[in-house]
């Protein structure tokens, strides 16, 4: 089976550029959450996408979004970038069902803004 | 506000000894807890997990135990090996109750199995 595939590796961007990661969840799971990881700050969630809806969000300003199309995949977008939104940017999915949020991370995204 | 602790920012353990990783809590809410192994620029992998209904969860040389009272749950290697050299996060869990499948990490803890 399939993990969870983030696409791209690794992304250069400008201050005030904005930006769009990709994620294919694992098959069958249809929860996508997203993380953000930085030295100062280690994991901090994004926000979670169930059913194409977000479901859950954690405190990020408005310029950092997300979706989620009908086939589980999901997007997330960051405008007007800022020089610390450099970071490495994770998707994990999770089967949701029942009680057990175990979640399975890609690879991640390097963002790195110049 | 950091609901989840690591409290040892790192660990060192000689290779076939026991290593234990701590991790700490403060939030009532939290009923599902994971350890994650980390590698640098790479995504965390899941390791084991245990639910609040629990005190104990074993996989292979990974145990989890968890004490609701003190909001404390540890994890336990045993034995170490140098392949377990990473970053452990632990992670937690509103479930249901909280919406979704939020995870909340811990700041992490760099084991290092030495030969």
């Amino acid at each position: 089976k399939a993990g969870v595939t983030q696409t791209p590796r690794y992304l250069i961007k400008t201050r005030g550029q904005q930006v769009t990661l990709s994620c294919s969840p694992i098959s069958g799971h249809r929860s996508v959450s997203w993380y953000q990881q930085t030295p100062g700050q280690g994991l901090q969630f994004l926000f979670e996408y169930f059913s194409e809806t977000q479901r859950n969000k954690g405190n990020f300003p408005g310029r950092f979004s997300g979706r989620q199309f009908s086939n589980s995949r999901s997007e997330m977008n960051v405008s007007t970038l800022e020089l610390g939104d450099s970071a490495l940017y994770l998707c994990a999915s999770s089967l949701d069902e029942g009680m057990n949020p175990e979640a399975f991370f890609g690879q991640g995204t390097r963002l790195t803004v110049v | 506000d950091q609901q989840v602790k690591q409290n040892s920012p790192s660990l060192s353990v000689q290779e076939g000894r026991i290593s234990i990783l701590n991790c700490d809590y403060t939030n009532s809410m939290f009923d599902y807890f994971l350890w994650y192994k980390k590698y640098p620029a790479e995504g965390p992998t899941f390791l084991i997990s245990i639910s609040s209904i629990k005190d104990k969860n074993e996989d292979g040389r990974f145990t989890v135990f968890l004490n609701k009272s003190a909001k404390h749950l540890s994890l336990h290697i045993v034995p170490s090996q140098p392949g377990d050299s990473a970053v452990y996060f632990c992670a937690a869990s509103a479930g249901v109750l909280g919406g979704g499948n939020k995870l909340t990490f811990g700041t992490g803890t760099q084991l290092k199995v030495e030969l």
